[in-house]
């Protein structure tokens, strides 16, 4: 089956930095990556999602690359503010099978 | 709004009993996930429905059950509770017959075992 590896599992900024989260994916036939966004006892929210046959992708300040040779898939937030502090997901998923999650980033933005 | 809604918000019980989450999904969506959420843990899938039929089963323990009714609500029933299983229930649903489709979440059912 799919293994999703996420990194680092902590990352602390400076409010207006960037921050970027890599993931890893094991099964070349998934075809595409959700990144959601979990905000302290609340649910997993989207914030951004690519296609196998996109290589970027990008919303405001967040973009999402992807490497299918190397199986890899990266999160970028430009700008960072503390309301970006936050817990992501990264997942992969081959068509309508179940999506398989990365184990999460806590991404903290100091002031 | 995720469209996706679950109920009760939140549940204290003790260890051996029995309770039921209800999850209602997006307008339109057939299929419907359960995960757990250990406190400071991952996304932990449990089991999948499609218009009513088992489709996908995860690390779910036996003493945990779910089924998805006509209506395509679901509910998850977890029996002999122990403290381990303490831990934020999410429910998501996706369109039916789509692939690469994101999951939507429901806010989720706190249980708290004491």
């Amino acid at each position: 089956g799919e293994n999703v590896e996420q990194h680092p599992s902590t990352l602390s900024v400076q409010e207006g930095d960037s921050a970027v989260i890599k993931c890893t994916y094991s099964d070349s036939a998934s075809n595409y990556f959700p990144w959601y966004k979990q905000e302290l006892g609340k649910r997993p929210q989207l914030i951004i999602d690519i296609r196998s046959n996109v290589g970027e992708k990008k919303d405001q300040r967040i973009a999402v690359t992807l490497n299918k040779t190397a199986k890899h898939f990266s999160l970028h937030i430009t700008e960072t503010q503390p309301e970006d502090s936050a817990v992501y997901f990264c997942a992969a998923r081959e068509g309508s099978y179940i999506p398989t999650f990365g184990r999460g980033t806590s991404l903290i933005v100091h002031p | 709004d995720s469209g996706v809604t679950q109920t009760p918000k939140h549940l204290i019980t003790a260890t051996g009993q029995r309770v039921t989450l209800r999850c209602s999904p997006r307008s339109g969506d057939l299929s419907v996930y359960w995960y757990q959420q250990s406190l400071d843990q991952g996304l932990q899938f449990l089991i999948q429905y499609y218009n009513g039929e088992e489709r996908a089963k995860g690390n779910i323990l036996e003493r945990f059950s779910a089924q998805q009714f006509p209506d395509l609500h679901s509910e998850l029933n977890l029996s002999s509770l122990e403290l381990g299983d303490s831990a934020l229930y999410f429910c998501a649903s996706s369109p039916p017959g789509t692939t690469n489709s994101p999951l939507h979440f429901g806010n989720g059912t706190r249980l708290t075992v004491t």
